[in-house]
């Protein structure tokens, strides 16, 4: 079974601190990984994507992968309250025949005045 | 434009009702996916069309009927569904179906009520 793995949350940080989320992942021949936000009652948004190891930054957020741990993160700095939603991680896999993405469960993250 | 629309926004249905959900995207992507998403859950994958052409059904009931009239348009039929049908209904386009070609663009979804 191909599976994506996150901490449901809620992960509680105050305004202004890092948030760290975090995703395991079984595919060892995943190569592609992307992570959503959605805010409840409304669609996913993409927010990062990425394929190699290492960071990839994008204004507040920063996304690392680790393929050999098997192991994507997602970093937000300056947390915001408007940051408060769940965060998808997805990972491109293949099975059966076809490529597919694989969503992890979701970590709720709640950003506190 | 790099928007997914998706209509209606809301439906309620009977159980006997015909309806439509209908989804457009004029990025030039090649792929598009239906998912369902009930409350506090994942997406989950039903339909993938590439190039116009079915190319994943994941086993979903056949009270559900994909249709992709050509690369911009994808229709999901609905007919005799169950209240456990009642769902957010997403829509999602994709240049295509591989590695970072599989980066897929949601449309804001159709909230289903079935009665």
């Amino acid at each position: 079974q191909k599976e994506v793995e996150q901490n449901s949350g809620p992960l509680s940080v105050p305004e202004g601190a890092i948030a760290s989320l975090n995703c395991t992942y079984s595919d060892r021949g995943s190569q592609s990984f992307f992570w959503y936000r959605q805010y409840s009652g409304k669609s996913p948004e993409l927010i990062m994507s990425i394929y190699s190891n290492g960071d990839k930054e994008d204004g507040r957020f920063t996304a690392q992968l680790n393929k050999a741990s098997q192991y994507v993160s997602l970093l937000i700095r300056d947390s915001q309250p408007s940051d408060s939603a769940t965060y998808l991680c997805a990972v491109n896999m293949w099975g059966g025949g076809y490529n597919k993405l694989i969503f992890g469960a979701g970590t709720r993250l709640a950003v506190h005045p | 434009d790099t928007e997914v629309t998706q209509t209606p926004k809301h439906l309620v249905m009977g159980m006997t009702n015909k309806k439509s959900l209908k989804c457009e995207q004029h990025m030039g992507h090649r792929a598009m996916y239906w998912y369902k998403q009930k409350a506090k859950k994942p997406p989950e994958l039903m339909f993938v069309y590439s190039y116009e052409k079915l190319s994943i059904n994941e086993s979903v009931p056949s009270r559900f009927s994909p249709e992709c009239p050509n690369s911009s348009l994808l229709n999901l039929h609905l007919h005799a569904l169950q209240p456990e049908d009642s769902a957010l209904y997403l829509c999602a386009s994709s240049r295509g179906t591989s590695g970072e070609y599989n980066e897929q663009f949601f449309g804001p979804g159709t909230r289903l009520t079935v009665l």
